[in-house]
């Protein structure tokens, strides 16, 4: 059974700070989403990542996919407070359909 | 265009009644999944139908089912509550257009079920 493992689950971070957020899956899987969520709110895609190699930037977060190690990281540059969300890697499964299967996400504070 | 609905946004039911919730897709998807978000299980995948379909099930008790309508429209269907069903659940939608393939999910804003 796949297993997808986000750390840290909990980080508190000052504004202007870099940051990684990791994300480690047991299985073989070569495509990869990262999501925010804000308190209470649905999920909003931030990236797909479909090959190994894959690296998509947007503003101060980039992503990226390394399928050999089956990791992906999602570093956060010169964190600002409209950054602070819970943020979510999910994998994707085709078995007949595909399927997403979602880390435990991290829990990102930024204080300014 | 407009995106994946969720009706309704909130519901509050007691334990050992049943709910249904509905999930209406982006316009041209055929593809809809279920995922149940609790604090303690994180994010769970319910099942995912196409064309009228169930074609996966996750590891959910029988209490929870699905259906698909011709117009893409799915509904979920939840029996005998329990206090741990409380929690949003999450629709979302694909294209679906080659089979086997990547296509990109896209989430409505759910429905926060509470049971009491």
């Amino acid at each position: 059974e796949l297993k997808v493992e986000q750390n840290p689950l909990f980080l508190s971070m000052q504004e202007g700070k870099n940051y990684t957020i990791y994300c480690n899956y047991s299985t073989t899987s070569d495509r990869l989403y990262w999501y925010r969520q804000d308190p209470g709110k649905s999920l909003e895609s931030l990236f797909v990542l479909l090959s190994n190699g894959a690296v998509k930037q947007e503003g101060r977060l980039m992503a990226s996919l390394d399928t050999k190690a089956r990791l992906s990281t999602l570093h956060i540059t010169a964190a600002v407070h409209d950054l602070s969300a819970t943020y979510f890697c999910a994998v994707v499964i085709i078995q007949g359909a595909q399927k997403l299967v979602f880390g435990q996400g991290t829990r990102l504070t930024i204080n300014p | 265009k407009a995106g994946v609905t969720q009706t309704p946004r909130y519901l509050i039911k007691t334990r050992g009644q049943q709910v249904t919730l509905s999930c209406s897709p982006i316009s041209g998807h055929r593809s809809v999944s279920w995922y149940q978000q609790t604090p303690g299980q994180g994010l769970q995948f319910l099942f995912e139908y196409f064309s009228e379909t169930q074609r996966n099930k996750g590891n959910f008790p029988g209490r929870f089912s699905g259906r698909q309508f011709s117009n893409s429209r799915s509904e979920m269907n939840v029996s005998t509550l329990e206090l741990g069903d409380s929690a949003l659940y999450l629709c979302a939608s694909s294209l679906d257009i080659l089979a086997g393939g990547y296509n990109e999910q896209f989430f409505g804003p759910g429905t926060r079920l509470t049971v009491l």
